[in-house]
């Protein structure tokens, strides 16, 4: 149980266009999702926190516009990289919050070419 | 502010040694402290985690971590290697209710030798 998908796995797109990550929690409902951002050889850093149905509370230094997060169903968050660059190239990771624990999902290599 | 530090970013251990990761956290109240591991293609996976009570801490997969408030530090330990163990160990801080704004630590990379 307590199963969360991303998709796609990896995502390989060209500098200015736009990729949607999508974050599913498979078999159990979530309020809250988070939004985290891993690179290379570092840890993870929160990126945004996403509530069904209302606005996602974005961390300091984090440009909202350029990462657009929608929660909107109960098993649904995605995350919009809005005309990406290079520099946004990284492993995105999100988590399912449920019974008090975040249960991750496998992560999104994104490259920005 | 909270952080945390793991020391060592990468440890090779011998199967069947013992195992102890390092973690020290700075937080100005009670932390609340998880270990994750994560391996290729999959999501990080919560080992353990102390909340209160009993600083000794038993998770899954033969993992144990002891809380030692005087010292800021929650080691993760396992007393035997296994092969499969080999993957990115990360320790967290939870702040407001345990499980919002995890803060991780960098990572340790296990390798384990045959």
């Amino acid at each position: 149980g307590a199963v969360v998908s991303q998709h796609p796995s990896w995502v390989i797109c060209k500098s200015g266009t736009s990729v949607k990550i999508e974050c599913r929690s498979l078999d159990f409902q979530a309020t809250t999702m988070f939004w985290y951002r891993q690179f290379p050889k570092q840890s993870l850093m929160l990126m945004a926190t996403s509530n069904e149905g209302s606005k996602a509370t974005y961390e300091q230094g984090v440009e909202k516009d350029k990462f657009l997060i929608n929660h909107a169903s109960l098993t649904l968050s995605t995350l919009t990289v809005t005309s990406a660059h290079p520099e946004d190239s990284s492993f995105y990771i999100c988590s399912a919050l449920a019974y008090n624990e975040q249960f991750f999902g496998p992560g999104t290599r994104l490259t920005v070419l | 502010a909270q952080s945390v530090t793991q020391p060592d970013i990468h440890i090779t251990v011998s199967e069947g040694a013992s195992l102890e990761l390092r973690c020290n956290y700075s937080y100005g109240a009670t932390p609340y402290l998880f270990w994750y591991v994560q391996s290729p293609g999959q999501g990080l996976q919560l080992l353990l985690k102390y909340f209160s009570g009993d600083t000794l801490v038993q998770g899954i997969k033969g993992f144990e971590a002891e809380f030692k408030r005087s010292q800021s530090s929650f080691n993760l330990r396992k007393p035997s290697v296994h092969w499969s163990d080999a993957a990115e160990y990360f320790c967290a801080v939870g702040a407001i209710g345990g499980y919002n704004k995890l803060i991780f630590g960098a990572g340790t990379r296990l390798a384990v030798h045959p």
